[in-house]
């Protein structure tokens, strides 16, 4: 079964930090790039980041440049995102999504809460 | 960035009949070298993720019911659900992924008359 499973979620105060991990089954991880989205509550959705399928070629949302750093480790079939300086806004869902092209494969999401 | 604007914000339509919805990219997603529409289309049920409906504008993904059909071309697109069933109920949103950021419109939530 083609399967992204994001962890990692969780309460964290303004100004932490949080490391996001997305784990891949089912497909070929080294083939897709990968990205993340988010949703905050009853909002749209918010591409944030993607990562080519090597790993060499990077891309940020303004919100999070700075802030966010994704990595790919293709041998673990995993996804990652650190997050620092986190901020009340960044308060949402976020979604690993692989792609060739179009978002083919999401995972389930994992929520993230900044709050004091 | 290209903005992406849909419309309407929200549609009920009745069982059985069609609904559309449409989407505007503030410029042109359609690749010239290989004359396809970098344009995608994802359905969003209540608590679950987006799914892949439509890429290439018109292209439905494997699974996708025929009942729902993408047209359009450079900025303005429009997705087709023909023949409304009550599993339609959900978020639809069109996508750029033209050039980043990976713009998303604001969505169109479609509901049942």
């Amino acid at each position: 079964e083609v399967q992204l499973v994001e962890s990692g979620g969780g309460l964290v105060q303004p100004g932490g930090s949080l490391r996001l991990s997305c784990a891949a089954s089912g497909f070929t991880f080294s083939t897709y790039e990968m990205n993340w989205v988010r949703q905050a509550p009853g909002e749209g959705l918010e591409w944030i980041s993607y990562i080519s399928s090597s790993g060499n070629i990077i891309y940020y949302a303004d919100s999070v440049k700075g802030r966010f750093t994704i990595s790919r480790d293709n041998a673990k079939k995993s996804l990652y995102l650190q997050m620092s300086s986190l901020r009340a806004e960044d308060t949402a869902v976020y979604y690993c999504a692989g792609s060739l092209g179009a978002f083919n494969i999401w995972g389930q999401g994992t929520m993230v809460t900044v709050s004091s | 960035d290209i903005v992406m604007t849909q419309s309407p914000d929200s549609l009920a339509v009745s069982l059985g009949e069609r609904a559309t919805i449409n989407c505007k990219s503030s410029q042109s997603v359609l690749y010239s070298s290989n004359n396809k529409n970098y344009l995608a289309w994802y359905q969003q049920k209540p608590g679950q993720p987006p799914k892949l409906l439509i890429y290439w504008s018109s292209i439905r993904e494997s699974g996708v019911p025929d009942r729902f059909s993408g047209s359009g071309s450079g900025t303005d697109f429009t997705l087709t659900i023909s023949s409304l069933q009550a599993e339609d109920v959900a978020v639809y949103y069109c996508q750029q992924h033209y050039s980043t950021p990976r713009t998303f419109g604001g969505g169109t939530k479609v509901e049942i008359k």
